[in-house]
């Protein structure tokens, strides 16, 4: 497509719920990446894939964090039990891999934990 | 650890005034900079990128930032603001190490120019 799509674009869930999180990529786009954006913050490091290998997650704050993308393309973050700390923009960008590329990111999807 | 910093959380500005926000990282490798920009209830978008060549560079809407090694800073800069410039400007910096590949943005600075 045109541009990186997330969806859902809102998001509530009670405390406790689980709540999976679409990104779709731009076509061709090797890597991707999601990020973490609490009001009044900058986007925070989340998880870096290339194609369908998970190659960096040193961001997730908890094992109740998950993403995949088993085909290079689609990627799903999924939150387990969510807390309310959760609440937040979740980002997702799509690049070309190398140096030289910069990122393309989503609209983001905005999960409110009650 | 690698960070950025942005060193004005808010800035209130009259259009025609110009414009400079500061930014500095803290990685000694080989970085690509960046600033984005975030209007209200939109999406992330690139404003403009370095990553060699020419230190000065320029951006959209009349844009541009330098890059100083030396002073590990990336400062955006504009000569005369609109009211519509009125957003969240991000600084960041794009890290790499072999398959490494991660892009570490600031705190952001908010904006806003009144008419």
């Amino acid at each position: 497509g045109a541009g990186v799509s997330q969806s859902p674009r809102y998001k509530v869930a009670k405390r406790g719920q689980d709540v999976a999180l679409r990104c779709d990529p731009i076509s061709g786009h090797v890597s991707l990446f999601w990020y973490q954006q609490a009001l009044g913050q900058g986007p925070e490091f989340l998880t870096y894939f290339q194609n369908e290998a998970q190659l960096d997650k040193s961001g997730l704050p908890s094992d109740r964090f998950f993403a995949e993308r088993p085909e290079g393309s689609v990627s799903t973050l999924k939150i387990q039990r969510t807390q309310q700390e959760d609440s937040a923009v979740y980002l997702c960008a799509s690049s070309f891999t190398g140096t030289n590329y910069g990122y393309t990111f989503g609209s983001g999807t905005r999960l409110t934990v009650v | 650890a690698q960070s950025v910093s942005q060193h004005n959380h808010h800035v209130i500005l009259s259009e025609a005034a110009s414009l400079e926000l500061g930014c500095n990282y803290s990685y000694g490798g080989t970085v690509n900079l960046f600033w984005y920009v975030q209007y209200p209830g939109q999406h992330l978008q690139l404003l403009l990128k370095y990553f060699s060549g020419d230190p000065l560079v320029k951006g959209i809407k009349g844009f541009e930032a330098e890059f100083i090694k030396s002073k590990f800073s990336f400062n955006l800069r504009k000569p005369s603001v609109q009211w519509s410039d009125t957003a969240e400007y991000f600084c960041a910096v794009q890290l790499f190490s072999g398959g490494y590949n991660k892009l570490i943005f600031g705190a952001g600075t908010r904006l806003a120019v009144h008419p």
